[in-house]
C-alpha cells in the first residue's frame, strides 16, 4: 500500500532563515506530487505540484521554492522565511485524480 | 473557471442528529467530485468521490453524497453523527487531471 511522509512534524523558525520541508512517498511510481498552505482558519491553497522529475508548477509567486530530486521525493524550501509563511503545509500525490495527503507540518515563523 | 462553494463555514448539530453539508460546483463538464475530511492538525482523509454512474456514493465512516447534475450539486450526508466526526470538511472538483479545485471548507461541532 502506499504511504505519504512529510518531516518535520513542527518547525518554529525566524523570520529570515532557510526552510526545507521534505515529502516522500512509497508504494507508487510516478506520481504526482503536490505542495498545499493552510494559513490559520483558512481553505488549501494549491503551492506547487509536480507531474515527473525536476518538473514544477508553480501556482502562486512568492518566496518559496519546490524540487523534486527524485521520482518520490518533493522539497519545499525558502530562503529567507516571512511571518506570512506560518500556516499547515501538506503534501500530497495522486496516481489518477484523487490526491492522498501527508500529515502536514506545521511552521511558525516568528 | 472552475469553482466550488461551501455555503456554510460552521455547522453544529447533536450527536446522533442527521447532517447535510452543501456543496456547489461550477464546471463545464462531467466533473469528477470529492470529499475530504479534516481532524484538527491532520492531513485530509479521502471520504468518498464521484467520477460516473449511480449519483449516490457511498463513502468511508457512514458517509454518503448525491450527485445532482440539474443543482450543480455534491452535498455529504450522515445518517447518524458521532462526536468523532467533529473535523473540517472539504468538496472538491478536479480541474483536469491534474489539479483539484477546493471549497473553503465547513467546520463540524458536535454536541453530546
Amino acid at each position: 500500500s502506499q504511504t505519504i511522509h512529510q518531516w518535520p512534524a513542527t518547525l518554529v523558525q525566524p523570520v529570515g532563515s532557510p526552510l526545507s520541508l521534505e515529502c516522500t512517498v512509497e508504494g507508487t511510481s510516478n506520481p504526482n506530487l503536490y505542495w498545499y498552505r493552510q494559513a490559520a482558519g483558512r481553505g488549501l491553497q494549491l503551492l506547487f505540484y509536480s507531474v515527473g522529475i525536476g518538473q514544477i508548477s508553480s501556482e502562486v509567486p512568492q518566496n518559496l521554492s519546490a524540487s523534486r530530486p527524485q521520482d518520490r521525493q518533493f522539497i519545499l524550501s525558502s530562503k529567507k522565511l516571512l511571518l506570512s509563511d506560518s500556516g499547515f503545509y501538506l503534501c500530497a500525490w495522486a496516481s489518477g485524480v484523487e490526491q492522498y495527503f501527508g500529515p502536514g507540518t506545521r511552521l511558525t515563523v516568528t | 473557471a472552475q469553482s466550488v462553494t461551501q455555503p456554510d463555514i460552521h455547522i453544529t448539530v447533536s450527536e446522533g442528529a442527521s447532517l447535510e453539508l452543501r456543496c456547489n460546483y461550477s464546471y463545464g463538464a462531467t466533473p469528477y467530485l470529492f470529499w475530504y475530511v479534516q481532524s484538527p492538525g491532520q492531513g485530509l482523509q479521502l471520504l468518498l468521490k464521484y467520477f460516473s454512474g449511480d449519483t449516490l456514493v457511498q463513502g468511508i465512516k457512514g458517509f454518503e453524497a448525491e450527485f445532482k447534475r440539474s443543482q450543480s450539486s455534491f452535498n455529504l450526508r450522515k445518517p447518524s453523527v458521532h462526536w468523532s466526526d467533529a473535523a473540517e470538511y472539504f468538496c472538491a472538483v478536479a480541474h483536469n487531471t491534474d489539479k483539484l479545485i477546493f471549497g473553503t471548507g465547513t467546520r463540524l461541532q458536535v454536541f453530546p
